[in-house]
């Protein structure tokens, strides 16, 4: 149980539109992640939110956005979907400033036709 | 550029039948090198941390050794239920705690 839980679980949408996935981490995550996993790849970083603020981003386009809440949920927006954003979405939560762990949820599988 | 690279990519083990896999890194500043598992369509489950050249840590059949430019993830007389895929990421200098992955070794195990 990493207290990170994300919604939906699956999802399918059509090129050109756009999604927004969510993410709830428990309390003492202050930092919230996503990642992007392609089938048969690592996850790839695409940002990291640090009291409600982008504070780095990987090589994605901006159509790529977020937002961190007070609540400490979050939310991963894709605009303009594009055939190869087809992925499982993973939430991690974290600390700022400790190395240590992140802990993922289970994902949100996108499938763009 | 910071780079992890994991081998092999799928991994064969009969019940009992110890084995090593292993991931080499280039990383600017190693902060901590991680371990996860992660079963089919679900998200990573964190292993293990190492923080330095040298450091050894255990659990249950697993242990994960590292060295200045790779890590080792030791199976001893695996199960049917270590059958998974094991990552490994690398967390560099920087203002996040992001987390550069490898491709992961894909182990199965049979009985």
């Amino acid at each position: 149980e990493t207290g990170v839980t994300q919604s939906p679980t699956h999802l399918i949408k059509t090129r050109g539109q756009q999604v927004t996935l969510r993410c709830s981490s428990q309390s003492g995550h202050n930092t919230v992640s996503w990642y992007q996993q392609a089938l048969g790849q690592g996850p790839q970083f695409i940002f990291q939110y640090y009291r409600e603020e982008e504070n780095g981003r990987g090589n994605f386009p901006p159509r790529f956005s977020g937002l961190q809440f007070p609540n400490y949920s979050s939310e991963l927006n894709v605009n303009a979907l594009e055939l190869d954003d087809s992925a499982l979405y993973l939430c991690a939560g974290g600390l700022a400033g400790v190395t240590g762990e992140l802990f993922f949820g289970e994902g949100s599988r996108l499938t763009v036709l | 550029e910071d780079q992890v690279t994991q081998s092999p990519e799928a991994l064969r083990l009969q019940e009992g039948e110890s084995s090593s896999l292993n991931c080499s890194y280039t990383v600017s500043g190693l902060r901590g090198l991680f371990w996860y598992r992660q079963d089919p369509g679900k998200g990573p489950e964190f292993l293990f941390t190492l923080y330095s050249a040298g450091e050894e840590k255990e659990k249950e059949r697993l242990k994960a050794t590292l060295t200045k430019k790779e890590s080792f993830l030791h199976i001893t007389a695996p199960k049917p239920e270590d059958s998974a895929t094991y990552l490994c990421a690398v967390q560099g200098g920087g203002a996040t705690n992001k987390l550069i992955f490898g491709t992961g070794t894909l182990l199965a195990v049979q009985p």
